[in-house]
């Protein structure tokens, strides 16, 4: 099946520094990357929809200054989690459907391994 | 507003069968989703219903009903390996994922 591949899984920074975080499509092309955030025992918070070739669209309460995202390439959307603070340290999870399992909007929706953000 | 409600955990013998229910309310409908997540990693695909009726997979079946707005995930001779969170999620209108906040599956020996 189709492969999401995220990077890095784990990261620890210190407080006021800035990380990034790659997702990747390897074997189909995504137009739209989705980004979420998830807290321990809870589910997915949506954050944002990656767009490739323009803006990311951010869901309400989520600070488009703060969680940057590009989305350069039809393979590669990035998360830039900016002066990263202790309150930012999270579980990040990226996914991408596969338009060639059923659709643009209704293919299978594959996650990335996910990348845990620890800032001290 | 567009909710999604599946209990919160839930207790199964290994071997036995175990229902995990999902309701829901959107605005529009345009399929629902069964993930798996195990403690620390990313959700893995279950299932897609968009049709009333039952889809069986291996050990796992997966059941619609539209006009009830209900769902369930069927597992059957449950394993050790099956304790992990079974997330509920429907596609609405506007094709966007509206989350369950997941059920918790505990298996016992």
């Amino acid at each position: 099946g189709a492969v999401v591949s995220q990077h890095p899984s784990w990261v620890i920074c210190k407080s006021g520094t800035s990380v990034k975080i790659e997702c990747r499509s390897l074997d189909f092309q995504a137009t739209t990357m989705f980004w979420y955030r998830q807290f321990p025992k809870q589910s997915l918070m949506l954050m944002a929809t990656s767009n490739e070739g323009s803006k990311a669209t951010y869901e309400q309460g989520v600070e488009k200054d703060k969680f940057l995202i590009n989305h350069a390439s039809l393979t590669l959307s990035t998360l830039t989690v900016t002066s990263a603070h202790p309150e930012d340290s999270s579980f990040y999870i990226c996914s991408a459907r596969d338009p060639g399992s059923g659709g643009e909007n209704t293919g299978e929706l594959f996650f990335g391994e996910g990348s845990r953000l620890t800032v001290l | 507003g567009q909710n999604i409600d599946q209990p919160t955990e839930m207790t199964a013998t290994e071997g036995a069968i175990v229902q995990i229910n999902c309701t829901y309310q959107t605005s529009g409908f345009n399929g629902l989703f069964w993930y798996q997540q195990h403690a620390g990693e990313a959700p893995t695909f279950l299932s897609y219903n968009v049709l009333d009726g039952l889809e069986e997979k291996g050990r796992f079946s997966s059941f619609l009903s539209r006009s009830k707005g209900y769902s369930y995930l069927l597992l059957k001779e449950l394993q050790m390996k099956d304790s992990a969170s079974y997330l509920c999620a429907v596609m609405d209108s506007n094709y966007q994922l509206i989350w369950g906040a997941g059920t918790k599956l505990i298996i016992k020996p």
